[in-house]
């Protein structure tokens, strides 16, 4: 049973470029959440989807910030335009419909560097 | 809103004491859930435990053990004879049952532990 994943692990980029990440959720998994974590703080909400539905989205989603799941399985969340308060480690958690159980499992995360 | 305050920033014990990582929460909701997650310095969260409003029992897992009192608000976790292996950031949080199922969940600030051998 393979967790969640995400790639990469790491991007460094300039100001001003666009980045993609993508996570695999565990795979009987409908739901998938994205949170962003800076240093020295708890994981932040970003965004969620249900299957292919995204449901939910934050005020910390600014419009630069788009995220998809086109088939129900991965996920890709893409900033446009990156700037330095970008910086951060961006994770990505996922969930089962059924059964009651509503803890999410985390990817390893993709380290965001904005230079 | 739901809100939740880890008020301890880091904690050092050496090894083998016991250690309670404190967590307070707030919501206006009556059916909530509380998690607790560990952050090794690898980064991945790793949940431990989830615990609904309605069910009051303390657990025991091992070396670890929760105290949910909703008269207080709060969650703490306690680690009995610690183990270096245990130093890692320790997040709690809090998820109100949305509709649908949906549970937004809200992290506290976490709390760096740190065992000394």
């Amino acid at each position: 049973d393979t967790g969640v994943s995400q790639d990469p692990r790491h991007k460094i980029t300039k100001r001003g470029q666009n980045v993609t990440f993508r996570c695999d959720p565990i795979s009987e998994h409908n739901r998938l959440y994205w949170y962003r974590q800076t240093l020295g703080q708890g994981p932040e909400f970003l965004t969620y989807f249900q299957n292919e539905a995204q449901l939910e989205k934050s005020r910390l989603l600014s419009d630069r910030f788009s995220a998809e799941r086109p088939k129900g399985s991965f996920s890709t969340l893409e900033i446009q335009r990156t700037e330095q308060g970008d910086s951060a480690m961006y994770l990505c958690a996922s969930s089962p419909i059924t059964g009651g159980s509503y803890e999410q499992y985390f990817g390893p995360g993709t380290r965001l560097t904005v230079t | 809103a739901q809100k939740v305050t880890q008020a301890q920033t880091e904690i050092s014990v050496v090894e083998k004491e016991d250690v309670t990582l404190d967590c307070v929460y707030e919501t206006r909701d009556t059916t909530y859930y509380l998690f607790w997650y560990k952050q090794p310095p690898s980064g991945e969260l790793v949940f431990l435990i989830r615990r609904n409003s309605f069910d009051e029992q303390n657990e025991i897992s091992g070396r670890y053990s929760w105290n949910f009192q909703k008269s207080t608000s709060s969650f703490n976790f306690t680690i009995t004879a610690s183990q270096v292996v245990d130093s890692a950031v320790y997040f709690c949080a809090l998820s109100e049952a949305g509709s649908g199922g949906y549970q937004k969940v809200t992290f506290g600030t976490g709390t760096k532990l740190q065992v000394i051998p």
